[in-house]
Formats: C-alpha cells, structure tokens, sequence
C-alpha cells in the first residue's frame, strides 16, 4: 500500500490560513491523493481530491507537487469548526479503488 | 436527507452474541463499505463490495460478513462476538469503485462486554 506521512498535529489561529503538508513519496501514477476529515464524534467527511493539478472547492484548496510526492492542503480562512483530524489518503487501485486511512493530522483552531 | 444511515448508533452486548449493523444509503452509490475504527483511531477498511464483487480485506476474521439485500444496503454481521470487537464501525458508499469521493455514515459505536 502507498503511504502517506502527516505531522501529528498542528495549531492554527481562527481565521487565519492553514497549511497542511503531507508526503507520500512511493505514490505512483493512479494513485489519487484524497484529503478527508474526521470531527469529534462523526465519521470521515470529504473535503477534496486531485491527481495531478492543483484543485480548489468550496471547502478547501489542495496543491499538488510537480513530482507528485507530496501535496498541502489548504484552508483558507481557519473557524472552530475546522478543528478536527485530517487525512492525507492515496486512494489506490486493488479492485475498486479503496481508501487507506493514515494517522492524519490533529488540528487544533485557537480562538 | 442523511446520505449514508447506519442504526444502531450505539450497540452494547455480551461476548459470544450474534449482531448486525445496519447500513443505507440514498447516493444512488453501487458501491458500498465497511470501515472499523478502533480504540487508537485507526481507520481500517473491511470490505468493499458492488453488485459484481465483495472484496475482503484478508485481515478481518470470518465471523464478519456483509450482506446485500440491494445496491442501497450493506447490513453487517457479525457472529460470536468477541471483547477485541469493540470499536466504531462506519459504513460509507461511493460511486462505481472509482476515484471519486465517498460518503461516510455517523458510525455504529459497538461494545462488547
């Protein structure tokens, strides 16, 4: 399975921007990078996904390496609400396409 | 509308019982999935299944499996139940096994005492 590699956690003020970094340098070249989020209590949300080009949605923007062996996620504007784990996730191809869950990235939004 | 509904939220039983959990969703999905998250967080993926193939991930003990009565359900079974089964269960869906985006249910907290 490709791997992903995320900090623990970060801390990011409310209404600033927030970056978050992951590697996954084994990724190859089905592989889609998938960003999900967990809030207390609730299961996994989507927030975006991208192969190659930088992607941006109404939740989030993802910035996508030229060599693809790592991306950041990026929120513009941190509220409370964005306080949760996020992860990093190479959507990888074993029949169906399957998401493989990492650690991900515990962020805390400080008022 | 909750897109992906699973019942019970909350499931406590004794060890050796049989159980099912629940799943619907409302996405027009025909793929569907069972995750279980444990006590350390981990999110693992149980099986993947479409109208064409179940896909087990080879580390889940036989005495779970999922049925189908249709493409918007994916019940979950699980006979003998043991302490070490103990964890959040999410069901989620997503459209033809692609690349594109699932959907998560609000998970079935099972306790085994």
């Amino acid at each position: 399975d490709a791997k992903t590699t995320q900090p623990n956690s970060m801390e990011s003020n409310e209404e600033e921007p927030v970056h978050l970094p992951c590697n996954h340098s084994t990724i190859s070249g089905t592989d889609y990078i998938h960003w999900y989020r967990q809030l207390p209590s609730q299961g996994p949300e989507y927030v975006i996904h991208g192969l190659t080009s930088n992607v941006n949605n109404r939740m989030a923007s993802l910035a996508i390496a030229e060599d693809r062996k790592s991306s950041t996620l990026i929120l513009h504007r941190a509220t409370l609400r964005d306080a949760a784990v996020y992860y990093c996730i190479l959507k990888a191809w074993a029949g169906s396409y399957q998401l493989t869950f990492g650690k991900g990235t515990k962020l805390s939004v400080i008022p | 509308d909750t897109a992906v509904s699973q019942t019970p939220k909350y499931l406590v039983t004794q060890m050796g019982n049989d159980k099912s959990i629940k799943c619907e969703q409302n996405l027009g999905h025909d793929t569907m999935y069972w995750y279980k998250q444990d006590s350390k967080k981990f999110l693992k993926i149980m099986f993947s299944y479409n109208n064409k193939e179940l896909i087990i991930n080879e580390t889940v003990p036989n005495r779970f499996s999922p049925k189908s009565p249709d493409k918007a359900h994916l019940n979950l079974h699980i006979n003998s139940l043991e302490l070490g089964d103990s964890a959040v269960y999410f069901c989620a869906s997503s459209m033809g096994g692609g690349p594109t985006e699932a959907f998560f249910g609000q998970g079935t907290r099972l306790t085994v005492v």
